[in-house]
């Protein structure tokens, strides 16, 4: 098992520019999130996707857009992007087990968009 | 979703125990505890979670306090791999969200 994978792993662009961050997961899992890490900071959800054909809003989702392409992966989409973008971005996965929400994150993607 | 509190960093010797501290004073009851670490340059990874009794995994043990206002972290010999920073997460169970709310966490570091 692969787990969760990103690509790519580096980024850079400029502003105004357009990418879109891919996520693929393997392990058969229903839910599906973004977040992006700022230096010295906690990770902050975008979106989330509880299950296949659904996306909601987490805390920052401003400037962002997904799309849940199937049950296996989870792309975020910058449209125009800003320096404020500039961050590291994770992908997760999980399922509801034995009390757990236990997710599984992806090695990131380190966006700079001067 | 319910507040927790750690220590900004703390430091621990190579192969001594390691007690990381959270304090979760509005804890409802039924909101899972769970903790994550970031090793550096990695995505979190998980670490344990409970409710209300104290356990135990291959990385890790969790003891909670009786009245589940705190609860402890405990790595029976840190290694120098364990360098990492900590998180303590409460979930509230069910429902169609499983998003973690992550505060700062504490910045283990391990000396050899």
């Amino acid at each position: 098992n692969a787990g969760v994978t990103q690509t790519p792993k580096f980024q850079v662009l400029k502003t105004g520019q357009s990418m879109t961050l891919q996520c693929a997961q393997d392990m058969n899992h229903n839910s599906m999130y973004w977040y992006r890490q700022d230096p010295g900071m906690g990770l902050r959800l975008i979106y989330y996707s509880a299950s296949e054909g659904t996306t909601d809003k987490g805390e920052v989702p401003n400037g962002y857009n997904v799309s849940r392409l199937n049950k296996r992966e989870f792309s975020l989409r910058l449209e125009s992007a800003a320096p404020s973008q500039t961050s590291v971005y994770f992908c997760a996965s999980s399922e509801w087990t034995s009390g757990s929400y236990e997710q599984y994150f992806g090695p990131g993607t380190r966006l700079t968009v001067t | 979703d319910a507040k927790t509190t750690q220590p900004n960093s703390m430091e621990s010797n190579e192969e001594e125990p390691v007690h990381l501290p959270c304090n979760h004073s509005t804890i409802s009851g039924t909101d899972y505890i769970h903790w994550y670490r970031q090793l550096p340059s990695q995505g979190p990874e998980y670490v344990i979670h409970g409710l209300t009794s104290n356990v135990n995994n291959r990385m890790a043990s969790l003891a909670i306090a009786e009245d589940r206002k705190s609860s402890t972290l405990i790595l029976h010999r840190a290694t120098l791999r364990d360098a990492a920073v900590y998180y303590c997460i409460l979930r509230a169970p069910g429902g169609s969200q499983g998003n973690l709310i992550f505060g700062k966490g504490t910045k283990l570091s391990v000396k050899p």
